[in-house]
């Protein structure tokens, strides 16, 4: 069974582009979270998502926004980058909006904006 | 806001030798979560407790919840290169409440293991 995938894995922008991120979670589950790790921290939690509404929203400025599909996939949108949103972008699922002992995280977009 | 204190930072130690880490909070934990984090993957987990004082095993690690639900410990026994990595503790967001998905994650510990 495939796990939580994310796409693109690799990615570079330039300051004030935007960008949108995919996440396509594990069969099933029907909630999406979005994390944001940089270089040497721990993930720093952003959104969460459970039936296409937003249950969770993390520290973040309004440039970043999310919306998850009938099929339960995710996009993470991020306008105006700013150098610092350079990071590892996470996307996670589980069965619930509260499992945390069922949390998977797929392997992440690396985003450079340059 | 919460926050997960975790130590050492890093920790280089020779194969066979046993590893202990530590995660603190300055709230209170309903579950404590560790993952571990290989380069260029995502969080994998290793380990969940649920109760105060439970200690739970995976293999060579093992995991206890402290009794004042505000930290907890990871040991890894006998380690070898593979157990390389960056470790994390996370626990849920509302600390007594519902989680509604949200982890909480310490710094992380990184942990070179020597031939």
């Amino acid at each position: 069974d495939a796990g939580v995938t994310q796409s693109p894995t690799h990615l570079i922008k330039t300051r004030g582009q935007h960008v949108t991120l995919r996440c396509s979670p594990i069969s099933g589950h029907k909630s999406v979270s979005w994390y944001q790790q940089v270089l040497g921290q721990g993930p720093q939690f952003i959104f969460q998502y459970y039936e296409k509404e937003e249950r969770g929203r993390g520290n973040f400025p309004d440039r970043f926004s999310a919306r998850q599909f009938p099929n339960y996939s995710s996009e993470l949108n991020v306008n105006a980058l700013l150098l610092g949103d350079s990071a590892l972008y996470l996307c996670a699922s589980s069965l619930e909006q509260s499992s945390g002992n069922t949390i998977y995280f797929g392997e992440g977009s690396w985003l450079t904006v340059v | 806001g919460q926050q997960l204190n975790q130590s050492p930072q890093s920790m280089f130690i020779q194969e066979g030798e046993d590893v202990s880490m530590n995660c603190t909070s300055s709230s209170i934990f309903n579950t404590w979560l560790w993952y571990k984090q290989d380069p260029g993957e995502g969080p994998v987990l290793l380990i969940a407790l649920y109760k105060a004082g439970e200690l739970t095993s995976n293999g060579r690690l093992t995991a206890q919840f402290g009794t004042t639900r505000k930290d907890s410990f990871l040991n890894i026994s006998a380690s070898i290169p593979s157990d390389v990595g960056i470790y994390f503790c996370a626990g849920p967001g509302n600390a007594g409440g519902t989680s509604y998905g949200k982890l909480t994650f310490g710094q992380g510990t990184i942990l070179t293991v020597h031939p």
